[in-house]
């Protein structure tokens, strides 16, 4: 497809559950981006990858958050135990240069909407 | 405190109105400045973008950023009913690229 497409786009939990996104994002995209947002809030910045590597985790909120991008291409955010704080629109976004000032337009797909029970 | 704020809302405007919508940061290595679009049940989609201080200019949309007040603004003209939307500020430091920080949004509706 021509844009970011992520799965599900709705999941519904019960507490302690493992949970696994899918973010597949634009062709030939370098960067990629996870972020979370809360309701009424903005995006909150989580992981980047720069196409395999994982360059910066800082946003990870706890180590039950774990993402990777095995091929440098699909991305995968993987939630354990989920907690009923954990519930949130989870964005994936992409872009295509490396990370620096001029790494270009961010492109955000719908997101995927996680409630947990 | 946040290092972006931004006043949610909500606005509530005629058609044909000016919009103007604001941001302040307390986080002096800010250099790049954006605004995004968020329509409800969807991601955020890139309006403007600027670069350290100044005015840039796009159809119906007016991006300032004023550094040495930590203020940024967006003006929106001649508004729509599809401009409805939540608008978000976001912004990153020199060696941050994409990596953003977020306002909280301001939902605005257009009203027929």
């Amino acid at each position: 497809g021509a844009g970011v497409s992520q799965s599900p786009r709705y999941k519904v939990a019960k507490r302690g559950q493992d949970v696994a996104l899918r973010c597949d994002p634009i062709s030939g995209h370098v960067s990629l981006f996870w972020y979370q947002q809360a309701l009424g809030q903005g995006p909150e910045f989580l992981t980047y990858f720069q196409n395999e590597a994982q360059l910066d985790k800082s946003g990870l909120p706890s180590d039950r958050f774990f993402a990777e991008r095995p091929e440098g291409s699909v991305s995968t955010l993987k939630i354990q135990r989920t907690q009923q704080e954990d519930s949130a629109v989870y964005l994936c976004a992409s872009s295509l240069g490396r990370f620096g000032p001029n790494t270009g337009e961010l492109f955000f797909g719908e997101g995927s909407r996680l409630t947990v029970l | 405190q946040k290092e972006v704020e931004q006043d949610p809302g909500p606005l509530s405007v005629p058609e044909g109105a000016i919009v103007s919508l604001n941001c302040t940061y307390s986080n002096s290595a800010f250099q790049y400045f954006m605004w995004y679009r968020q329509y409800s049940r969807k991601g955020p989609e890139l309006l403007m973008y600027t670069y350290s201080s100044g005015n840039k200019e796009d159809g119906r949309f007016t991006a300032q950023v004023d550094k040495s007040s930590k203020y940024i603004s967006l003006f929106i003209r001649d508004s729509q009913p599809s401009d409805s939307a939540t608008y978000l500020c976001a912004m990153s430091g020199a060696g941050g690229g994409n990596k953003l920080t977020f306002g909280t949004g301001t939902q605005l509706k257009v009203e027929l």
